[in-house]
């Protein structure tokens, strides 16, 4: 079955950077990509970007361009994402979700809490 | 960017009733819009693709409507595990952008 399993928590200060890895398996990791989606506290759903497994095609919305690159490892069916210079504001809850096509997503990561704090 | 917008912003219903959420998109979209469920806690569940397609092993309880700007989620005999925040997403065009959400209470 298809599973997306992400690291662990992180406690991070201001100006660090992060590195949220989902485990894929269950499929052909080539053959589908791969959104994340950001939660802060409370809130709603945001969306980050999108990379393509197969061949690394990437695109990050504009809120966070500069600060985040996703990236894959073929060889062990995991896609990384990290987001540069963190803020306060930046705590949140990471999702990574597979996309049935481009777009739609269908299988969900359980989410990676990251903790900006000084 | 496209803005998504969702009525009500809550919602408190008894067993077995009949709800109907509105996801309203700020430019057309086709039918290139997605609904989401989630409980507290827990990671979103992908409910409706396409607007009206469920996917694989959603209860036919739910059903999606709309296209272009309008768009509904609909939850017939709504039971306790249906309570959960909703999310409505366009995907026609990046960012691919969520309504705020509408959380639903039994």
């Amino acid at each position: 079955q298809v599973q997306l399993v992400q690291s662990g928590a992180e406690v991070k200060k201001p100006g660090a950077s992060v590195k949220v890895s989902c485990k894929t398996s269950g499929y052909t990791f080539t053959s589908s990509y791969i959104h994340w989606v950001r939660q802060a506290p409370g809130q709603g759903l945001e969306w980050m970007g999108i990379i393509n497994p197969n061949g690394g095609y990437t695109r990050y919305t504009q809120r966070f361009q500069g600060r985040v690159t996703m990236t894959t490892d073929t060889s062990t069916s995991t896609v990384y994402m990290e987001l540069s210079s963190l803020r306060s504001d930046d705590t949140a809850l990471f999702y990574c979700a597979r996309g049935k096509d481009y777009a739609t997503t269908d299988y969900w990561g359980q989410g990676t809490l990251v903790a900006v704090s000084s | 960017d496209i803005q998504m917008t969702q009525s009500p912003s809550s919602l408190s219903a008894s067993v077995g009733d009949r709800v109907t959420i509105t996801c309203r998109a700020s430019h057309g979209v086709s039918n290139n819009l997605a609904w989401f469920q989630q409980k507290p806690g827990k990671a979103p569940k992908s409910l409706i693709y396409a607007a009206s397609t469920l996917h694989s092993g959603v209860p036919s309880k739910f059903s999606g409507s709309g296209s272009r700007t309008d768009f509904t989620l609909t939850i017939s005999s709504l039971q306790p595990e249906d309570s959960a925040t909703y999310y409505c997403q366009q995907y026609d065009s990046s960012p691919f952008t969520f309504g705020p959400g509408t959380k639903v209470d039994i």
